[in-house]
């Protein structure tokens, strides 16, 4: 069991550039989240998939925000454009069923 | 709006006594708490849970405690490890969501 791998695991770029994290769930697991940690919020859910079909997007902050999961193993959320108060450290987990959540090593972005 | 508060964010404690971690939530729809562990540069990992039906759930060193009429659990790691050093995070699932606290750092001291 290889757990919820994501990439890159930092991502340093310039405000207005388009920024692409990934994340591949393990196998088997029918959920995939997307959070983000801040100091100032903590973590908080961005979106979740249920087979592969997005259920609960309302955390998405702004537009600029998107996520999709085009098969049960790879899912991206995608910034465009990026600003620096999008700086923080994104999460992918991942479950199946009702068990508790596997996270990620996190992807730490940092807008400049 | 935080539906899930850790107060007190750090935590100091000698190796080998009690280490206790407090967590209020506001919400009375959630029925499922969960405590997750943290190291830097990684992603937390499940530690322990307990079902709204229960008010303790004991794992080894690791207990946790639900008062659901003050809308409190709190949990027990004893005895204190170096290795328990970590940011503890609580959880509470509900309307099909997980909220989270903003977590306490714990430093456990040899």
């Amino acid at each position: 069991d290889a757990g919820v791998i994501q990439s890159p695991r930092h991502e340093v770029t310039e405000m207005g550039q388009e920024v692409t994290l990934r994340c591949k769930p393990i196998s088997g697991h029918d959920y995939l989240f997307w959070y983000r940690q801040t100091m100032m919020r903590g973590l908080e859910l961005l979106i979740y998939f249920n087979n592969n079909v997005p259920i609960d997007d309302s955390g998405m902050p702004e537009d600029r925000f998107s996520a999709k999961m085009p098969n049960a193993s790879f899912s991206t959320l995608k910034i465009q454009p990026s600003e620096p108060r999008d700086s923080a450290v994104y999460f992918c987990a991942s479950r199946v069923g009702n068990s508790p959540l596997h996270f990620g090593n996190g992807t730490r972005l940092t807008v400049t | 709006d935080q539906q899930v508060k850790q107060n007190s964010p750090s935590l100091s404690v000698q190796e080998g006594r009690i280490s206790i971690l407090n967590c209020d939530y506001t919400n009375s729809m959630f029925d499922y708490f969960l405590w997750y562990k943290k190291y830097p540069a990684e992603g937390p990992t499940f530690l322990i849970s307990i079902s709204s039906i229960k008010d303790k759930n004991e794992d080894g060193r690791f207990t946790v405690f639900l008062n659901k009429s003050a809308k409190h659990l709190s949990l027990h790691i004893v005895p204190s490890q170096p290795g328990d050093s970590a940011v503890y995070f609580c959880a509470a699932y509900g309307n099909n969501r997980l909220a989270f606290g903003k977590g306490n750092q714990v430093v456990v001291i040899p």
